[in-house]
Order: C-alpha cells, then sequence, then structure tokens
C-alpha cells in the first residue's frame, strides 16, 4: 500500500530558531500533501493544504510566515516553522492521498512528528 | 459549523467486544473513516464507509451508520491488548478536507 515518510521523528529546537519537517510519499506522487497539527489529548487540525508548484493553502487562524510550506516535488512537500516558540510544541503529521484510487478517498498519514520548543 | 464528537475514554476487557460512536454535523459527508493511533505514531486508517451505506464489516470490525441521526459506530470483537489506542473517526466533508473528531481513548483490561 501507499507510504508516506516523515521526518524528523522527533526534535527538540531552542526558542527562535527554525525546524523544518520532511514529508514523502515513497511509492506514489502527491500533487496534495496535508499537513495537521495535534495537541495533547485533542484532535487533528488541518493546518494547510500543500499543492505541488503552486502555494499552499493556509486553514482560517494559520499564519503563513510562520509555518512555511514548500512543495517542489510530486514526492516531497516540507513544513517550517519559523522563529519557534514553546507554543509550537505539538505534534505534526502530514498526509498525502494515492492518485487514482477508486472508490476510497481515503489518505495515508506519516507517523508524525513531536516537535518541542525549549 | 462541522463538528465531529466523540466520547473521550472507554475501558473493556479482554475478549469482550467494544463500541465506539461518534456524531457528526455535516450532512453532505461523502466517506466516513475511521482510524487508529498508536502512542507517539501516525495514523493508521482502519476502514471506512461510504454515506449511503448502513453498514460495513471488515473483519473483526463492524461499522454501523445512521445517516438520519448523523451517528456512527465502530465495533471490535473480541478486543485484544494490542487494540488499546485512540481510535478517531472522520467525515470527508463537501469542503474537500477531513475533520475528525477527539478521539476515544481505548483501554483494553487483561
Amino acid at each position: 500500500g501507499a507510504v508516506v515518510s516523515q521526518h524528523p521523528s522527533r526534535v527538540i529546537c531552542k526558542s527562535g530558531t527554525s525546524v523544518k519537517i520532511e514529508c514523502r510519499s515513497l511509492d506514489f506522487q502527491a500533487t496534495t500533501m496535508f499537513w495537521y497539527r495535534q495537541f495533547p489529548k485533542q484532535s487533528l487540525m488541518l493546518m494547510a493544504t500543500s499543492n505541488e508548484g503552486s502555494k499552499a493553502t493556509y486553514e482560517q487562524g494559520v499564519e503563513k510566515d510562520k509555518f512555511l510550506i514548500n512543495h517542489a516535488s510530486l514526492t516531497l512537500s516540507t513544513l517550517t516553522v519559523t522563529s519557534a516558540h514553546p507554543e509550537d510544541s505539538s505534534f505534526y503529521i502530514c498526509s498525502a492521498r494515492e492518485p487514482d484510487r477508486a472508490g476510497n478517498y481515503g489518505y495515508t498519514f506519516g507517523s508524525g512528528t513531536r516537535l518541542t520548543v525549549v | 459549523g462541522e463538528d465531529v464528537e466523540q466520547s473521550l475514554f472507554l475501558s473493556v476487557r479482554e475478549g469482550d467486544s467494544s463500541v465506539i460512536n461518534c456524531t457528526y454535523t455535516d450532512s453532505s459527508s461523502t466517506y466516513l473513516y475511521w482510524y487508529k493511533q498508536e502512542p507517539g505514531a501516525g495514523l493508521q486508517l482502519l476502514t471506512y464507509i461510504f454515506s449511503n451505506m448502513d453498514m460495513k464489516q471488515d473483519q473483526r470490525l463492524t461499522v454501523l451508520l445512521n445517516k438520519k441521526d448523523k451517528h456512527l459506530s465502530l465495533r471490535i470483537a473480541d478486543t485484544q491488548t494490542g487494540d488499546s489506542a485512540i481510535y478517531f473517526c472522520a467525515e470527508w466533508t463537501g469542503t474537500y478536507k477531513y475533520i475528525f473528531g477527539t478521539g476515544t481513548r481505548l483501554k483494553v483490561l487483561a
């Protein structure tokens, strides 16, 4: 089946620094990928839709200058958390859809990245 | 607005059946999903049901959909300790995005 690889799985960074998270579709091409954020004991919230070759679409309330998304190829999307603050500490998960998969629009999720900002 | 609700916790004994419930608000949902999340991991798609179906069975999993009441349930037969995880229901809305429930933490007692 479709596999989405996310890296790193855990990262600790200092306040004010930037962190890049990668999301790769390993055995399929994904023109669209999605980035979610999960706060402790809460559900996943969609942050943005990453479109290959064009600008990402951000959900309301998500700062596009803080969460930079680049989808430069059909197999890679990156999320960069810029000038990170402790409140950015969270679990970030990406997902992608295997194209032309009839009858099921389910998406494959990465294993997530636990970001801790100290 | 769009909202998906689940109870937060469920505890069952090994071998019993587990039933996890979910209610949603968007009547235009085409697909409804159940995902499993183990500690520190991403989401694993368990099963899904198309909105014009009432029931779907997949091995130990049974999904029931009451579209009139906007109620979705997941039944796990013969629950095992390996089933302990957080279960999320999600709807694929008319605006082409997932709306996830808050997740139900299932604890299986040996």
